[in-house]
C-alpha cells in the first residue's frame, strides 16, 4: 500500500516568517494530495489540496507543490499567525483513498 | 450542522468489554471511512464503505472489529474483547464520489477509546 513520510515532525518559527513541510508517497499512481489542519481536539480539517497533473497551487498564505518525477510534495506557509499553531498532515490518495503522513506540529511564536 | 457527527466522543471501558461506535456522514455522501489515530500519528484507513457495500479492510482490523452500514446512511463500528492497544481516537469520514475528480474527505470530532 501506499506510504507517506512527513518531515519534520515539529516546527517552531517566529511570527511572520515561512514554515515548510515536507512528504514524500511511495505509489506512482496517486493521484491526489491534501493537506489537513488538526488543532487541538477537533477535526481535521482541508486547508488546500492539488491534484497529478498539476505542479503548484496557492491559496492566500498557503502554497502547495507537487514533483510527481521524485513522488514529493511540500507545504509552504508564508507570513505566519498564532492561529496557524496547529497539527498539519499531508496525504496521498489512490482510488479515492487516503494514506496520512505522521504529522507535523507547527507552533508559531509571537 | 450538517457535519459528520460522532457518537460517544468519549469511551472508557474496562479490558475485554465490548464498545461500539455511530457515525453519521453527510447525508448526501456515498463513501464512509473510518480511520484510527493515536497520539502523535496521522490518521491511519480502517476501512471504507461504498453505499452499504464494505469495499475494503486494512490488515490493521483484527477480527475483533466489525463495521457495518447497513442501509447506506450511518455507520457502527464495534469492537469486541477491546485490549489496551485498541485505546485511540477513532475517527469517522465521508466524502462524494462520482468517479470524477477526488474531492474533500469530511471528518467528525472522533470517538476517544480508552481501555483499562
Amino acid at each position: 500500500g501506499e506510504n507517506v513520510e512527513q518531515h519534520p515532525s515539529t516546527l517552531s518559527v517566529q511570527e511572520g516568517d515561512s514554515a515548510v513541510i515536507k512528504c514524500t508517497y511511495s505509489d506512482s499512481a496517486s493521484n491526489y494530495f491534501p493537506w489537513y489542519k488538526q488543532e487541538l481536539g477537533k477535526r481535521p480539517q482541508l486547508i488546500i489540496d492539488i491534484r497529478s497533473n498539476v505542479g503548484e497551487k496557492k491559496d492566500q498564505r498557503i502554497a502547495v507543490t507537487l514533483n510527481k518525477t521524485a513522488k514529493h510534495f511540500s507545504l509552504h506557509i508564508t507570513e505566519t499567525q498564532p492561529e496557524d499553531s496547529a497539527v498539519y498532515f499531508c496525504a496521498a490518495s489512490r482510488d479515492y483513498k487516503l494514506s496520512f503522513g505522521a504529522g507535523t506540529t507547527v507552533t508559531v511564536r509571537a | 450542522d450538517t457535519g459528520v457527527s460522532q457518537d460517544p466522543r468519549h469511551k472508557i471501558t474496562k479490558r475485554g468489554q465490548n464498545v461500539t461506535f455511530r457515525c453519521d456522514p453527510i447525508s448526501e455522501h456515498n463513501r464512509l471511512y473510518w480511520y484510527r489515530q493515536t497520539l502523535g500519528q496521522g490518521p491511519e484507513f480502517l476501512t471504507y464503505f461504498q453505499n452499504e457495500a464494505q469495499l475494503e479492510k486494512s490488515r490493521l482490523l483484527s477480527d475483533r472489529f466489525s463495521a457495518e452500514r447497513p442501509k447506506g446512511s450511518f455507520s457502527t463500528l464495534e469492537i469486541q474483547r477491546t485490549e489496551q492497544g485498541d485505546s485511540a481516537m477513532y475517527l469517522c469520514a465521508s466524502s462524494l464520489v462520482t468517479g470524477g475528480p477526488e474531492r474533500e474527505l469530511f471528518f467528525g470530532e472522533g470517538s476517544r477509546l480508552t481501555v483499562l
